[in-house]
Parts: structure tokens; sequence; C-alpha cells
């Protein structure tokens, strides 16, 4: 089974600051079968980005993908407040989906 | 816009079966999509339970395979799971969701439904 480690568990920062999130993977995948999801408390999570890299209708052009193999990326370039949530990445592969266990966006 | 509702008991005894649904609206069962079911733990992170095609056809995590099923009602355009055998470990807010067309991800999510397996 494919396994997705999450980097940093949890990540402090203060709005308007740079967030990067990391996704490792156990083995390496295609690009295509990678997303990110950002879900705030008592609400399902919300698609990000899909392909590793592209961003889902209406999520705006601060949230970025990047990576290749076993090694993804979620970049968010100025935090706004209502981007603090906790944020899963998702492979596919062999008809399964995994997540990873998710990194925790908290304010400063 | 398609909308997702998930209903069911929100009960279930140890042994038991578990059994809910998912309305689909604003689009169809029978569409070019696939349907997932994920759970989430209270505080904890998501599992992918499984996934059906509006054929009937299944694909499931091998960690529930055993005690799971899923379905596709066309003619109430809803979507059906079924997890027998259940202890306190499914306890978890089950939601259904639909595959992005041709892609992998998640596009629409149910608002989910809190499942407590205890006595």
């Amino acid at each position: 089974e494919i396994v997705l480690t999450q980097s940093p568990g949890t990540l402090s920062l203060s709005p308007g600051e740079r967030a990067t999130l990391s996704c490792r993977i156990s083995q390496s995948i295609s690009s295509s079968n990678l997303a990110w999801y950002q879900q705030k408390p008592g609400q399902p999570p919300r698609l990000l980005i899909f392909g590793a890299s592209s961003r889902a209708t209406g999520i705006p052009d601060r949230f970025s993908g990047s990576g290749s193999g076993t090694d993804f990326t979620l970049t968010i370039s100025r935090l706004e407040p209502e981007d603090f949530a906790v944020y899963y990445c998702q492979q596919y592969g062999g008809s399964l989906y995994t997540f990873g266990q998710g990194t925790k966006l908290e304010i400063k | 816009q398609v909308h997702l509702q998930e209903s069911g008991p929100g009960l279930v005894r140890p042994s038991g079966t578990l059994s809910l649904t998912c309305a689909v609206s604003g689009g169809s069962v029978s569409s070019s999509n696939w349907w997932s079911w994920v759970r989430q733990p209270p505080g904890k992170g998501l599992e992918w339970i499984g996934e059906v095609y509006h054929s009937g056809t299944t694909n499931y995590n091998p960690s529930l395979k055993s005690r799971v099923t899923m379905s596709v009602d066309k003619s109430k355009n809803h979507l059906s799971l079924e997890v027998s055998s259940v202890t306190a470990a499914d306890t978890a807010v089950y939601y259904c969701a639909k595959s992005i067309a041709g892609a992998i991800g998640f596009d629409y999510w149910g608002q989910g439904t809190l499942v407590t397996v205890s006595s």
C-alpha cells in the first residue's frame, strides 16, 4: 500500500505569509494522480488541486501545487484569514485512494 | 451544481450493519463519474472506503473490503453504503463524494453524517 506522509504536522504562520506544505509518497506516482484538499471544522473537504498542479474550479490563484514522483508541495502564496485549516493530500493507484494524515495550518 | 446529501441512522449497535444513502441532486448517478464514500473518525484524518460506478462496478479499500457493499439506485438517483459487523472503530463522519471527470480528485462532497457505533 502506498503511504503518504505530510509535513509538518502543524504549521504556525501569520496572515500575509507564505505557506509551504509537503506530501511525500512511499513510491513514485504519476502527477496526474495527486490531489490536495482543504478542510475546515465541521465541513467536508474542499478540492483545491488535482493533477498535482491544476486548480479546481473557484480556487484562488494564491494556491498552487507542484512536484513529481514522490515529493509534492502545496503552496499558499499569501495567507488569508480563511486559509487557516487542515490540508490533506490524496493519491490514486491500483484502484485505491489514500490520504495523507493532514497538516494543520494555524494562526501564529 | 451537484448536491449530495447523506442520510441514515446515527447510532448502530456493535456487530450490526451500518446503512447509509446519498441523495444526488443537480446531476445524475448515471453520468460518467465514479462516486466514492469517505469516512473520518472524530478528530482524525480521512479514509477512503470505496467507489461505485453507475454500471454497478465497485472498488473497495482492501482494509474494509470484506465488510463493505456499495450500490447505485438509478431510479432514486442515490447511492448506498453498507458496512457489516461494525465495531466502535467504525464510528465516524461518513461522506459521499463525486469524482472529478477525467481526473483524480473529489470535486463535490456531501456535508457528512455522523454514525456512532455503541450499545
